[in-house]
């Protein structure tokens, strides 16, 4: 069964900082990768998708993936406050939807 | 505008009862999900669903059932409630063929006592 780990467990960087999150994966028939971001009584919302190998960058964030050291990351330039909040890395083999989450990381955005 | 309704928001129940998560969605996509997210577990497939009349299990099936009547609604019963399925369920919705990261619903958060 696809196993997804992510590091750190939380993380506190200062507003205009960078903030680096990682995550490793088991299964080396994934396809599909999805970052998410879910602020605090709310539902996780889909932040951006990398599905090739190398760099994805949308606005302040930057995905990469590297099949090969099953392994993605998520960086975020300029951090801003409204930044805090849980990040999932989600990943999927075949079937879109059939998610495997990590167990998240907490980013705090301080002023 | 897309959107993934679940009721009720928030839940108690008593061990032994039967409960039934409502999840309503307006996107008309063919598949259906539901997931329990608990701290240091991230979030669990429980049960999904690739269109009206279908459901299929996930990985944390045991103890739920699903039910999808239509495509729009996709409900998830626990027959015989236990204090550990207490946690915050989700649903979501996505299109397999668009390759669109699925879209989430806001949560029923269930107390099993």
């Amino acid at each position: 069964q696809q196993k997804v780990q992510q590091s750190p467990e939380s993380l506190i960087v200062p507003e205009g900082g960078m903030a680096s999150l990682n995550c490793t994966f088991s299964d080396r028939n994934s396809q599909y990768f999805w970052w998410y971001r879910q602020h605090s009584g709310e539902g996780p919302k889909a932040l951006m998708s990398i599905f090739s190998n190398g760099d994805k960058k949308e606005g302040r964030f930057t995905a990469h993936l590297n099949k090969a050291s099953l392994y993605v990351s998520l960086h975020i330039k300029d951090s801003q406050p409204s930044d805090s909040a849980l990040y999932f890395c989600a990943v999927s083999r075949q079937v879109v939807g059939q998610l495997t989450f990590g167990s998240g990381t907490r980013l705090q955005v301080y002023a | 505008e897309a959107a993934v309704t679940q009721s009720p928001r928030n839940k108690v129940a008593v061990t032994g009862g039967k409960v039934t998560l409502s999840c309503n969605q307006t996107n008309n996509h063919n598949n259906m999900y539901w997931y329990r997210q608990d701290t240091g577990h991230g979030l669990r497939l429980i049960h999904y669903s690739y269109g009206a009349g279908s459901t299929e299990k996930g990985d944390i099936p045991d103890g739920y059932k699903a039910s999808r009547p239509s495509q729009e609604n996709f409900s998830l019963i626990l027959e015989l409630a236990t204090p550990s399925q207490t946690s915050v369920y989700f649903c979501a919705s996505g299109d397999a063929g668009q390759n669109q990261a699925p879209l989430f619903g806001e949560g029923t958060r269930l107390s099993v006592l």
